[in-house]
């Protein structure tokens, strides 16, 4: 079945340092590619998404690239801030049924 | 706009109580989720709804877990008995047909 495996946790970063989390799926046919974050007591909100290969996701400073031939999702994002502290969760969704998949979510601390 | 609401936020019960989580969703999205998220790991889930009608519950145990959306808007997620193994976060999430989820912030259920 479908799977999404994201690098462990927790990563920790001084301020404006380079990001990565890197996030590889296994999936029939073609999937969308989400990335989640969750900050401390809140709900899980959408950060990016890519629907197609190629695709480039974008928000917040924090990017994503879908890659077919690697099967890969990485997030990135150039300068970190201390406000980007969360957990960050992978995903992909298959078919038309709308069901996700997630990675087991990757803390992020941001040290000022 | 309100965003996914989900009560209560925390619950603590004996094994072998019943428990039960309410889920209200974003007015006018008809399709509604249930995840669970155990500790350090991604959401699962549980169930989906559109409207009234449960159109995959495969990953419900329904010995002990059951769910209900009479009238197609919120929505009650039941467990009886609870076991200890059932502490975990409740999530659900809502969406326009299969387009984005919209996650609420949790019930975080422990079973003493």
């Amino acid at each position: 079945g479908n799977s999404v495996t994201q690098m462990e946790g927790p990563v920790t970063l001084s301020e404006e340092a380079f990001l990565t989390i890197n996030c590889t799926y296994t999936a029939t046919g073609y999937p969308s590619l989400f990335w989640y974050v969750q900050y401390p007591g809140e709900g899980l909100q959408l950060l990016l998404k890519a629907t197609k290969a190629d695709d480039k996701g974008s928000n917040k400073g924090f990017e994503a690239t879908y890659r077919k031939e690697t099967t890969s999702f990485h997030l990135e994002k150039g300068s970190v801030q201390v406000s980007d502290s969360a957990v960050y969760f992978c995903s992909s969704s298959s078919g038309n049924t709308g069901k996700l998949i997630f990675g087991q979510g990757t803390t992020l601390q941001v040290k000022p | 706009e309100a965003g996914v609401v989900q009560s209560p936020r925390y619950k603590i019960i004996e094994k072998k109580q019943p428990v039960a989580f309410w889920c209200n969703p974003i007015s006018g999205h008809n399709t509604l989720y249930w995840y669970l998220q155990n500790l350090g790991q991604g959401p699962e889930l549980l169930i989906r709804y559109e409207n009234e009608e449960a159109v995959d519950d495969s990953q419900l145990p329904k010995d002990r877990f059951s769910a209900e959306r009479l009238k197609g808007v919120d929505s009650t997620l039941k467990i009886q008995p609870a076991e200890l193994g059932d502490s975990a976060v409740y999530l659900c999430a809502s969406s326009s047909e299969l387009a984005e989820q919209f996650f609420g912030p949790g019930t975080r259920l422990t079973v003493l």
